[in-house]
């Protein structure tokens, strides 16, 4: 059971230059999140989505985009990379019923440097 | 809006002495509290919750969290520290009237335990 997996663990961008990031899950949870995590500021919410095909913004959204066309994968994509998107960034997920409700389940992040 | 707040960015402790690591919170209504742990170049992995019950949560490798409803407070504690228990905590909180699941997070404490 690999949980949330993400692809790729490393990146390194120029300026201006798009990527995307994938997020899979395998435990069927309706729930996906991408965070970011920066020093002395945790974890702040890009987007997020409640089911397949749909997503909505979180805290921190511009410049990301992303979709949800299967329930497994959540992808983040930067159309034009800046350097302030430097960051570790985490994918999760989790599930709407049982005893492990509320739980988020995480990747083991993403390292993206922009020049 | 629902906010978190980790007073301290470092504790340091000896091992065997029991530790603290502070959280207090701002949410409407009655709060789901959660703390979870990161351990170098990981994911976060989750500790403990707190949706309704008895205020004292016990969690995984012998962590415990007191919910305190009057302070809105969810410290993290430990009766005996171990030097492997350094690491990268973050409390997070999730309004009871959220049908999304998003936790907003903390920025973060880091627990340096020394032999």
């Amino acid at each position: 059971n690999a949980g949330v997996t993400q692809t790729p663990k490393f990146r390194v961008l120029k300026t201006g230059q798009s990527m995307t990031l994938l997020c899979a899950q395998d435990m069927n949870h309706e729930y996906m999140y991408w965070y970011r995590q920066d020093p002395g500021m945790g974890l702040r919410l890009i987007h997020y989505s409640v089911g397949e095909g749909t997503t909505a913004k979180g805290e921190v959204p511009d410049g990301y985009n992303v979709s949800r066309l299967k329930k497994q994968n959540f992808l983040l994509g930067l159309e034009s990379a800046a350097p302030s998107q430097t960051s570790v960034y985490f994918c999760a997920s989790s599930r709407t019923s049982g005893s492990r409700t509320g739980e988020l389940f995480f990747g083991e992040g993403s390292r993206l440097t922009v020049l | 809006a629902q906010s978190v707040a980790q007073p301290e960015d470092q504790v340091n402790v000896a091992e065997g002495n029991p530790l603290t690591v502070k959280c207090t919170y701002s949410v409407s209504g009655n709060p789901y509290l959660f703390w979870y742990v990161q351990y170098p170049n990981r994911g976060l992995q989750f500790l403990l919750k707190y949706i309704t019950g008895d205020n004292l949560v016990k969690g995984s490798y012998g962590f415990e969290a007191e919910f305190n409803k009057s302070q809105t407070s969810f410290h993290l504690k430990k009766p005996s520290a171990l030097v492997s228990d350094s690491a990268l905590y973050f409390c997070a909180v999730r309004a009871p009237s959220s049908n999304t699941g998003k936790l907003i997070f903390g920025q973060g404490t880091t627990l340096q335990v020394k032999p």
